[in-house]
């Protein structure tokens, strides 16, 4: 998984597996959490968001889990494609003043997916 | 297209001379915001603009600037560039109802 301030952790699985991409984060005050894919050479994706008045939120093949006692973030990617390969970060919300909102990240997990 | 858009997508520049990168967003979004991408530092926000007219500094200001005369437009300049400004910048825009950050492709600026 990732956490702030080391290098950028891999993840490798086989393609049709799951795989689990976990997070801690920083602020037990923020109250919003996504979960964004940069592929090779792109800009970040998004992915799925969750509230912190939830523990969990389904997308397309995607799952996330929040648990808030421990500050942990996770991300579930059912049966792996080719096409997952990215690099992933979680984000957190963070009040920057002056009226704005705005995002913090992780330093992001490569999803490596072996034929 | 619509969407945000970033320019150029790569530029070397001579240590000293100023270079101004460009982002335009079509969707009419309060927020804009210019980020830089460091291995082992992911991303950093540099300013952000919560409207036209209003700007802020991010974490790692010094050494840019910007401007937000339209609501499309959050050009960010270098005005004296340096090496380590090499990096790959990404502009992202949002709402103002919404956290969810929608991001250029970036631009891959290297200072020689």
């Amino acid at each position: 998984g990732e956490s702030v301030g080391l290098h950028l952790p891999t993840l490798s699985v086989q393609e049709g597996d799951n795989s689990i991409i976990n997070c801690a984060y920083s602020n037990s005050a923020s109250d919003y959490f996504i979960w964004y894919k940069q592929e090779s050479g792109k800009g970040p994706q998004f992915i799925i968001d969750i509230r912190s008045n939830m523990d969990k939120r389904q997308g397309q093949r995607v799952t996330v889990l929040l648990n808030k006692t421990v500050k942990h973030l996770s991300l579930q990617i059912a049966a792996t494609q080719p096409g997952d390969s990215a690099v992933y970060f979680c984000a957190e919300n963070i009040w920057l003043g002056g009226g704005a909102d705005g995002l913090t990240f992780g330093k992001g997990t490569h999803l490596i997916i072996q034929p | 297209d619509a969407g945000i858009t970033q320019s150029p997508r790569y530029k070397i520049t001579e240590t000293g001379r100023q270079v101004t990168l460009m982002c335009h967003q079509t969707w009419s979004h309060s927020y804009m915001f210019w980020y830089r991408q460091d291995l082992g530092h992911g991303l950093r926000l540099i300013y952000y603009s919560a409207a036209a007219d209003i700007t802020d500094k991010g974490e790692v200001p010094d050494g840019y600037v910007v401007s937000r005369s339209k609501t499309e437009n959050f050009p960010l300049t270098l005005e004296s560039a340096t090496r380590s400004q090499t990096s790959v910048y990404f502009c992202a825009s949002s709402g103002a109802a919404t956290y969810e950050q929608y991001f250029g492709p970036g631009t891959r600026l290297t200072v020689t």
